[in-house]
């Protein structure tokens, strides 16, 4: 159980463009996601928390405009990376928080960003 | 704000030794800790969750043991193999709550030899 999806696994675009990413939980759901970005040979930084129904709360120093996040419903929330640029290049994963048991974060398989 | 850091940082070894890998966080007040496998390129993989009221949790030839009073906890890995390379993450909760975002150290980077 506590099962989370991300699509996509991997993904390359051109500056300047917008890329979607989809982090799902398949069999709980979640009111709660995070998204984290890691560069290369660096450890997780966490970018926003993801409220189901409300605003996302940016941590200090990540752009709220430039990385959109939308939590629609309880099993659904995306990151678009808006006007991407080669510096947004990246490896970007989601975590979804369980509500019952134990209260452990699952995350996605994450998704590679490569902006050429 | 919780800071978590990981030592050593890389770490190499010969087939079959034990070994112990290091994280110590600042907010000792925390629900319950994570330790993780990364392989390089990939997502994360989790290892064991200890809760606060826990002391230790075992898997396999993996232990952890947590010591709130201390802000301290080991990975264990006994019988080191080949396949146990990869970088061990070691993740608290930012907050006192149960289930807020997790903070990752640097992680421990473990070359196992053949």
């Amino acid at each position: 159980g506590a099962v989370v999806s991300q699509h996509p696994s991997r993904v390359i675009c051109k500056s300047g463009t917008s890329v979607k990413i989809e982090c799902r939980s398949l069999d709980f759901q979640a009111t709660t996601m995070f998204w984290y970005r890691q560069f290369p040979k660096q450890s997780l930084m966490l970018m926003a928390t993801s409220n189901e129904g409300s605003k996302a709360t940016y941590e200090q120093g990540v752009e709220k405009d430039k990385f959109l996040i939308n939590h629609a419903s309880l099993t659904l929330s995306t990151l678009t990376v808006t006007s991407a640029h080669p510096e947004d290049s990246s490896f970007y994963i989601c975590s979804a928080r369980t509500s019952q048991g134990v209260l452990a974060l699952h995350f996605g398989n994450g998704t590679r960003l490569t902006v050429t | 704000k919780q800071e978590v850091t990981q030592i050593p940082a890389a770490l190499s070894v010969p087939e079959g030794e034990n070994l112990v890998l290091n994280c110590s966080f600042t907010d000792s007040a925390i629900y319950n800790l994570q330790w993780f496998r990364q392989d390089p390129g990939k997502g994360l993989t989790s290892l064991l969750l200890i809760q606060s009221s826990q002391r230790e949790q075992t898997s396999g030839r993996l232990n952890a043991s947590l010591d709130k009073s201390s802000g301290r906890s080991t990975l264990y890995i006994a019988a080191s193999q080949p396949g146990d390379s990869a970088t061990y993450l070691c993740a608290a909760p930012s907050e006192g709550q149960a289930g807020t975002a997790l903070i990752f150290g640097k992680g421990t980077t473990l070359s196992v030899s053949s």
